[in-house]
């Protein structure tokens, strides 16, 4: 079965330090990959995706991710936290090949700590 | 605010009960999808529609069901509730419906089963 995994459950990191959020996912077979970040009590908001073309992707709020093939991951990075980056980040993964629903990782808290 | 809307925001209810959830995509939008998020199984995927007809289905209960009107909006069914159907559901809309398509997530329905 298709499948994401977020290593880490949680990241605790000091302001203005860099951070990387991990992803790894099953199959690299025309995927679609996505980071959304969630604040508490709030729907989730698209950081940034990959649908082809460059492997390094820059979304918003200064996050970029790099899409890597060979390794099946897309690891989320910022070179310099805030506060209010503080937060549930999840990886997301759609397939070409049969269900185009999101499919889920279980999730990362990044807890950034002044 | 992604421009998909969720009603309600809350609802308490007791086991046994049936209750509807809905969901108005963004303008334009013509798919409709469902997650649920709960503690012990994080996001997962129910059910998808695109322009009134069901696209795909996901980890959806047989008690739990689903339709999109001619407008575009959509409702969530939820019968004979349990205790474990307590979670926060999310609706989502994108444009095409197509794997690489943009989902815009709705605020949630948070649903407490007592």
């Amino acid at each position: 079965a298709q499948s994401v995994t977020q290593l880490d459950s949680q990241v605790p990191v000091f302001e203005e330090a860099p951070v990387e959020l991990r992803c790894n996912y099953s199959s690299s077979v025309s995927v679609y990959l996505f980071w959304y970040v969630q604040y508490p009590n709030q729907g989730l908001q698209l950081l940034l995706k990959y649908l082809s073309g460059s492997t390094l992707v820059k979304g918003i709020n200064g996050f970029e991710a790099e899409f890597n093939k060979s390794q099946t991951s897309f690891h989320l990075r910022k070179p310099s936290v805030h506060i209010s980056d503080t937060a549930e980040y999840f990886c997301a993964v759609t397939w070409d090949t049969g269900r185009r629903a999101l499919t889920f990782g279980s999730g990362t808290r990044l807890q950034v700590q002044p | 605010d992604s421009g998909v809307t969720q009603t309600p925001k809350h609802l308490i209810t007791a086991t046994g009960q049936r209750v509807t959830l809905r969901c108005s995509p963004r303008s334009g939008d013509l798919s409709v999808y469902w997650y649920q998020q709960s503690l012990d199984q994080g996001l997962q995927f129910l059910i998808q529609y695109y322009n009134g007809e069901e696209r795909a289905k996901g980890n959806i209960l047989e008690r739990f069901s689903a339709q999109q009107f001619p407008d575009l909006h959509s409702e969530l069914n939820l019968s004979s509730l349990e205790l474990g159907d307590s979670a926060l559901y999310f609706c989502a809309s994108s444009v095409s419906g197509t794997s690489g398509s943009e989902q815009f997530f709705g605020p949630g329905t948070r649903l407490t089963v007592l």
